[in-house]
């Protein structure tokens, strides 16, 4: 069994649309993640919730919302898309509980949504 | 600020050994990760190692910690094909406010 699993694995879309990403994880844990990665694969933090609550929102547009109906989904839409979106997303999890980083947090990724914006 | 960074590219020949490098600035950092990411794929973590050590061996792969100079490196021995990937560095700490920053990611070919 996939231990992160996100959908879909390819969003092809056009400009203006609004889209979203679904993420799971079976492993337990209380923390997940919203990473983008760029062409030059750089990798940057989104968001984070813990428990279902958002504890980290990096500087990102307000056209990217987070959803966590429970603490082993996290899904992210998008709206109004624009060219600059076009990345890989990848959610993570990982064990930490209480809001802070415990002294040695090991994440756990999907493998990725290639997103591309046309 | 607080920059994770290492090279971005590495090519080896298959048998030899690999040693990718990162520097970081957060002299806070806790501990430090060494990530990697094969094509098409999701980052999977491969070691780890506490801030107060110097080294962490695992199987192929030797971890050295130079905290005075705030360099980390990854030894491959062995290197084989399968090692191609990317590879990122990460450091985490818990001086209350979150943070987990990764490196710019090492891309090493390995060649037959």
């Amino acid at each position: 069994d996939t231990a992160v699993s996100q959908t879909p694995k390819y969003l092809v879309t056009q400009m203006g649309n609004d889209k979203s990403i679904k993420c799971e994880q079976n492993l337990g844990h209380d923390t997940m993640y919203w990473y983008k990665q760029d062409s030059k694969k750089f990798l940057k933090i989104m968001f984070s919730y813990n428990n279902k609550e958002l504890i980290i929102n990096e500087t990102v547009p307000n056209r990217f919302s987070p959803k966590s109906p429970d603490k082993a989904h996290l899904n992210l839409h998008i709206n109004s898309l624009e060219l600059g979106d076009s990345a890989v997303y990848f959610c993570a999890s990982s064990q930490q509980t209480g809001g802070f980083l415990a002294t040695n947090e090991k994440l756990f990724f999907g493998s990725g949504t290639q997103l591309s914006v046309l | 600020g607080e920059d994770v960074e290492q090279s971005l590219f590495l090519s080896v020949r298959e048998g030899d050994s690999s040693v990718i490098n990162c520097t970081y600035t957060d002299s806070s950092s806790t501990y430090l990760y060494w990530y990697k990411q094969e094509p098409g794929a999701g980052l999977q973590l491969l070691t780890y190692i506490f801030s107060n050590m110097d080294m962490k061996q695992d199987q192929r792969l030797t971890v050295l910690l130079n905290k005075k100079d705030k360099h980390l490196s990854l030894r491959i021995a062995d290197t084989q094909t399968g090692d191609s990937a990317i590879y990122f560095c990460a450091e985490s700490t818990t001086s209350g406010t979150y943070k987990y920053i990764f490196g710019t990611g090492t891309r090493l070919k390995v060649l037959a």
